[in-house]
């Protein structure tokens, strides 16, 4: 069966400094994996992708992920975080196009 | 309109209350999918229809009943609902077949309080 862990619930960095959202995916089958974003009141905007291609992923607005198969991971970064990323993270990992499997989300905290 | 929208974008309804919830998707897509997000828990996919057919139904309760007349609209009718169904309900839409992992693309939700 195919699941994600998001292995931290509530990340807070200060502005400037580096994040690291971390996500450890489980699969039988070589996986597609997602990061999402939603910021408060609104739905879930789509980060970055990987579905087997380069293992380093670049996404919007800075992000990237780099997916580790021997570690099963797919950790998201940003070298310098800035106030507009405080958000909800969500992994997803997906089997086939209409099965995606949701973690149960990071939320980033941001401080000036 | 661009992308995926919904309406309303909140709602209060009482136990006895029939109403729905649409979701119209501008994208061309061909899939399009009903989720559940809850305070403290991970996103609950409800439905999938794939190519106007209903082809994913996760033991959703009866008093939820999903509709899909087109592939360019989703509807969510709601009847005699429960307090613990208040939550924001999203839509989402994706291009599927072609052996090729698409993202889906959500839409801004509707916030449902049942009192």
């Amino acid at each position: 069966a195919q699941s994600v862990t998001q292995l931290d619930s509530h990340v807070s960095v200060s502005e400037g400094t580096p994040v690291l959202l971390r996500c450890n995916y489980s699969s039988s089958y070589s996986p597609s994996l997602f990061w999402y974003v939603q910021h408060p009141n609104k739905g879930l905007q789509l980060l970055l992708k990987y579905t087997s291609a380069a293992t380093l992923v670049k996404g919007i607005n800075g992000f990237e992920a780099e997916f580790k198969k021997s570690e099963t991971s797919f950790h998201l970064t940003k070298p310098s975080a800035h106030m507009s990323d405080a958000a909800e993270y969500f992994c997803v990992v997906s089997l086939w196009n209409n099965d995606m499997r949701f973690g149960a989300g990071t939320r980033l905290t941001v401080k000036p | 309109e661009t992308g995926v929208t919904q309406t309303p974008r909140h709602l209060v309804m009482g136990m006895t209350n029939k109403k729905s919830l649409k979701c119209e998707q501008h994208l061309g897509h061909n899939a399009m999918y009903w989720y559940k997000q809850s305070a403290k828990k991970p996103l609950e996919l409800m439905f999938v229809y794939s190519l106007e057919e209903r082809v994913e139904n996760n033991s959703v309760p009866s008093r939820f009943s999903p509709e899909c007349p087109n592939s360019s609209h989703l509807f969510l009718h709601l009847h005699t609902l429960q307090p613990e169904d208040s939550a924001l309900y999203l839509c989402a839409s994706s291009q599927t077949g072609g052996g090729t992992y698409n993202e889906q693309f959500f839409g801004p939700g509707t916030r449902l309080t049942v009192l």
